[in-house]
């Protein structure tokens, strides 16, 4: 499974955007490119997927170039709430299932 | 919503035991999986099941056996524990499809071995 590459921390304040850029150069064409969202004590939580160009959700965009080379988790106007361990990750499907690999994340720290 | 229920939050045993594992979800997926999650090493899948009876390697399977005997069950099962277990565990499952359906993970068991 491709490798991803991302910050080790990043800081805002609240009600900021907060963009995060994962690459991931070895993507191969059958692999989505996924972002979970990780509070202490608790599991990693599915936050927004996406395969190429745009996708929204309520929560987040998620910006893909065309090479697919790297992708851009947007978080308008975060909050304190949104202090968190954003992990980026490729899936591949194989037969019905998709295997994941989680990398180090990115803790991103909120404050008012 | 899609709830997978892990057994224990918190578990302490000794060196030498069989320590089994459980997870549950509600959901009725085809797909579960186990993590480890250790400090500076992100989460590693240790085993997964695609179907009742059916299990493969992850990608640190040593140490460690799973049984999936029903569909909503997985459990994970260290045959004998040693201290480079102590670990938090992460039990996930999702339905089969081709579009890569997200998993969805339980909330952890922190195992100390000691």
């Amino acid at each position: 499974l491709a490798k991803t590459t991302q910050p080790i921390s990043m800081d805002s304040y609240e009600g900021q955007e907060v963009n995060i850029t994962c690459s991931h150069n070895n993507i191969a064409t059958n692999d989505y490119i996924t972002w979970y969202q990780q509070f202490p004590s608790q599991g990693p939580r599915f936050i927004i997927q996406g395969y190429k160009t745009k996708v929204t959700n309520e929560v987040a965009s998620l910006f893909i170039p065309a090479d697919r080379k790297s992708s851009t988790l947007s978080l308008p106007r975060v909050s304190l709430s949104d202090t968190a361990v954003y992990y980026c990750l490729v899936a591949r499907t194989n037969s019905g299932y998709s295997t994941l690999t989680f990398g180090k994340g990115t803790m991103l720290l909120v404050s008012p | 919503d899609v709830k997978v229920t892990q057994s224990s939050r918190y578990l302490v045993k000794r060196t030498g035991e069989k320590v089994f594992l459980e997870c549950v979800q509600d959901m009725d997926h085809e797909n579960m999986f186990w993590y480890r999650q250790d400090p500076g090493l992100g989460l590693r899948l240790i085993y997964f099941s695609y179907d009742v009876k059916m299990k493969e390697k992850g990608d640190i399977p040593e140490g460690y056996s799973v049984s999936r005997e029903k569909k909503e069950r997985f459990s994970l099962i260290l045959e004998s524990a040693s201290t480079n277990q102590t670990s938090m565990y992460l039990c996930a499952s999702s339905s089969p499809d081709s579009s890569n359906q997200p998993q969805h993970f339980g909330d952890g068991t922190r195992l100390s071995i000691l």
